[in-house]
């Protein structure tokens, strides 16, 4: 069966903080790893990883993906309140169909 | 460009009651699919449809039904709601649903069956 795992499911930090959230898989194919954060309602799309050891960086965010190890970690630095979110994330299956497989995500609260 | 549109954003319906939930997607983009997600859980994946093909389902039962229309919006059915049908309902869409194609979500509509 396919599943993605993330860890840990919650985690509380201070503003300023380094934040790294994993993302482990097991999947029968593997097209993509994304990772989306989720506020309120809608995921907003931050990255989308196919290919090891290459880092993508956004501002304060980055994520890598090692697709020997079948993982990825998302790191915030410098962590504002406005991070506070949960951060999810999913591996595309490719073939001919375009489902993501979405981890429970990590519920990350960030206090003054 | 507006992003994906979802309605309505909140629904109560009582167990055996069908819903209906509309999605439009992006301007150009031509998949749309729809996920459930459970209070404390990811996104769970329902359908995929493309140019008004269904490309993919989940494992859901056929109480769940959807359909594309030729401008790419999309309607997801659910009948004989049960209890555990209360969730919150995504519809993201993205150019084919193919390689490197990313998806980007709606708001969702949140059900609520009593």
């Amino acid at each position: 069966e396919d599943k993605v795992v993330q860890s840990p499911l919650s985690l509380v930090v201070h503003e300023g903080d380094t934040v790294t959230l994993n993302c482990s898989y097991e999947v029968t194919n593997f097209r993509s790893l994304l990772w989306y954060k989720q506020e309120k309602k809608a995921p907003t799309f931050l990255f989308m990883l196919t290919s090891s050891g290459i880092e993508k960086k956004s501002g304060r965010l980055s994520s890598i993906l090692d697709k020997k190890e079948l993982f990825s970690i998302l790191n915030i630095t410098a962590t504002q309140t406005g991070d506070s979110a949960v951060y999810l994330c999913a591996v595309d299956l490719g073939g001919s169909q375009g489902n993501l497989i979405f981890g429970k995500g990590t519920k990350l609260s960030v206090k003054p | 460009d507006a992003g994906v549109t979802q309605s309505p954003t909140h629904l109560i319906k009582t167990r055996g009651q069908h819903v209906t939930l509309r999605c439009s997607p992006i301007s150009g983009h031509k998949s749309v699919s729809w996920y459930q997600q459970v209070l404390g859980q990811g996104p769970q994946f329902i359908f995929q449809y493309y140019e008004k093909e269904e490309r993919g389902r989940g494992n859901f039962p056929d109480r769940f039904s959807a359909r594309q229309f030729p401008n790419y919006s999309s309607e997801l059915n659910v009948n004989a709601l049960l209890l555990g049908d209360s969730a919150l309902y995504l519809c993201a869409s993205s150019l084919a649903g193919t390689f490197a194609d990313t998806q980007y979500f709606g708001p969702g509509t949140r059900l609520t069956v009593l």
